[in-house]
């Protein structure tokens, strides 16, 4: 099972910021989330990923809940492009012992109006 | 870097037929994980192979096997094709070393079964 619950979709215009939320209300203390999207006829694309403290990269930034037990990816100002399916996804650290895989939900579908 | 490969990108065969996907991982990766992905359900695990071993294996009959090769090139094949395999099989790799992992996933094969 995903372990996360999202939203089946979401919609937003271009150029304002969207808020994409996810609960994960069993994660553990070693599982880091990480966000993916798939744009249409592509596969999957790393987007952000963080344990604890929220996390800024140049396509997105992740706040995380202080309890963890939910997160929120925020595009800080959507382009058509951007319309995708979004998946967060809890997975282990100390990859040496523990599974290698992805377990994907059902994931956002984001789409963005011009 | 190029980024990952995967061929044929579009397959068609007849039920009972058997076929073989290819996987060239980003260079440097070691690890490299299947998927397959339908309309119903989603994006699944197949299985993930380490320095040639397999390491874990999702929850798929027999029919579908997979290898890795010394340069950390991949192959699945699929034996006794049933209608139900047609799907989009995409194939990500990643560093897999300690700590949190991104997987960097190729376009996919698209797989028809008639």
């Amino acid at each position: 099972d995903a372990k996360t619950t999202q939203p089946n979709s979401m919609e937003s215009n271009e150029e304002e910021p969207v808020h994409l939320p996810c609960n994960h209300s069993t994660i553990s203390g070693t599982d880091y989330i990480h966000w993916y999207r798939q744009l249409p006829s592509q596969g999957p694309e790393y987007v952000i990923h963080g344990l604890t403290s929220n996390v800024n990269n140049r396509m997105a930034s992740l706040a995380i809940a202080e309890d963890r037990k939910s997160s929120t990816l925020i595009l800080h100002r959507a382009t058509l492009r951007d319309a995708a399916v979004y998946y967060c996804i809890l997975s282990g650290a100390n990859y040496g012992g523990s599974q290698g895989n992805l377990i994907f939900g059902k994931g956002t579908k984001l789409s963005v109006k011009p | 870097k190029a980024g990952v490969t995967q061929t044929p990108r579009y397959l068609i065969k007849t039920r009972g037929q058997q076929v073989t996907l290819s996987c060239s991982p980003i260079s440097g990766h070691r690890s490299v994980s299947w998927y397959q992905q339908t309309p119903g359900q989603g994006l699944q695990f197949l299985f993930e192979y380490f320095s040639e071993t397999q390491r874990n294996k999702g929850n798929f009959p027999g029919r579908f096997s997979g290898r890795q090769f010394s340069n950390s090139r991949s192959e699945m094949n699929v034996s006794t094709l049933e209608l139900g395999d047609s799907a989009l099989y995409l194939c990500a790799s990643s560093y897999r070393d300690s700590g949190t992992d991104t997987q960097y996933f190729g376009p996919g094969t698209r797989l028809t079964v008639l």
